[in-house]
């Protein structure tokens, strides 16, 4: 299985700031990356697939980076609807696996 | 526009079956190269693929390490003619306790559409 490690696994941030998330793959996965936002008691959302193509309707602060094992996810600007739990996911091969989450909180 | 509904028994006992089904409106079980998934998320815990079953039919399961058992213990069928798919999970212990979604991918191993999501207990 291809292993997903996201960090951190939380953090506070500001309304305003920049705020960026890894995810490193435990082999070479290419762009095979996918990115979720997930919010208490609703079904994940994607935001970005093919390590940074931006999904439609997604807002453009949001970008992803990365090819091969290390990736990155990237708020510009980060705003009130964006507290939430972030996610990366191999789209590389099954089993697809998950990386464990980063919680954005309100500092 | 592509929606998702997961449906079935909210409590499940110890070693019986888990049956869910997931009911898809906006798009057809059978048309298109679509990967049709079901994932669960453990209360607290992240997420984690079950399978998916392809519009043509075929199926893969998670064979993952850390749940051997998975994989003989789950079926992914197709109903073309109610326009769903149907999970069932055999054997069911508490760590099979989650929020189950169903889901649809993008383009490929990825997934765009999901249900709202339904929580299964299992307990006595």
């Amino acid at each position: 299985d291809i292993q997903m490690t996201q960090s951190p696994s939380s953090l506070s941030a500001s309304v305003g700031d920049r705020v960026t998330i890894t995810c490193r793959a435990s082999q070479n996965i290419n762009s095979y990356l996918i990115w979720y936002q997930q919010k208490p008691g609703k079904a994940p959302k994607l935001l970005i697939y093919t390590a940074s193509r931006l999904q439609s309707g997604v807002p453009s602060r949001f970008s992803g980076s990365g090819s091969g094992t290390d990736f990155t996810l990237t708020i510009n600007g980060l705003q009130p609807e964006d507290f939430a739990t972030y996610y990366c996911q191999q789209s590389y091969f099954t089993p697809l696996t998950f990386g464990g989450g980063t919680k954005v909180e309100i500092k | 526009q592509v929606q998702l509904q997961e449906s079935g028994p909210g409590l499940v006992r110890p070693s019986e079956t888990l049956s869910l089904t997931c009911t898809v409106s906006g798009d057809s079980v059978t048309s298109g190269n679509y990967y049709w998934s079901w994932i669960r998320q453990a209360p607290g815990k992240g997420l984690e693929w079950i399978g998916y079953i392809y519009y043509s039919g075929s199926t893969d399961y998670n064979a993952s390490v850390n749940h051997p058992s998975l994989k003989s213990r789950v079926t992914i069928s197709l109903d073309t003619s109610k326009n769903q798919f149907s999970l069932r999970m055999t054997s069911v212990t508490a760590a099979d306790t989650a929020v189950y979604y169903c889901a649809r991918d993008r383009d490929g191993y990825n997934f765009l559409y999901w249900g709202q999501g339904l929580l299964v207990t299992v307990s006595s």
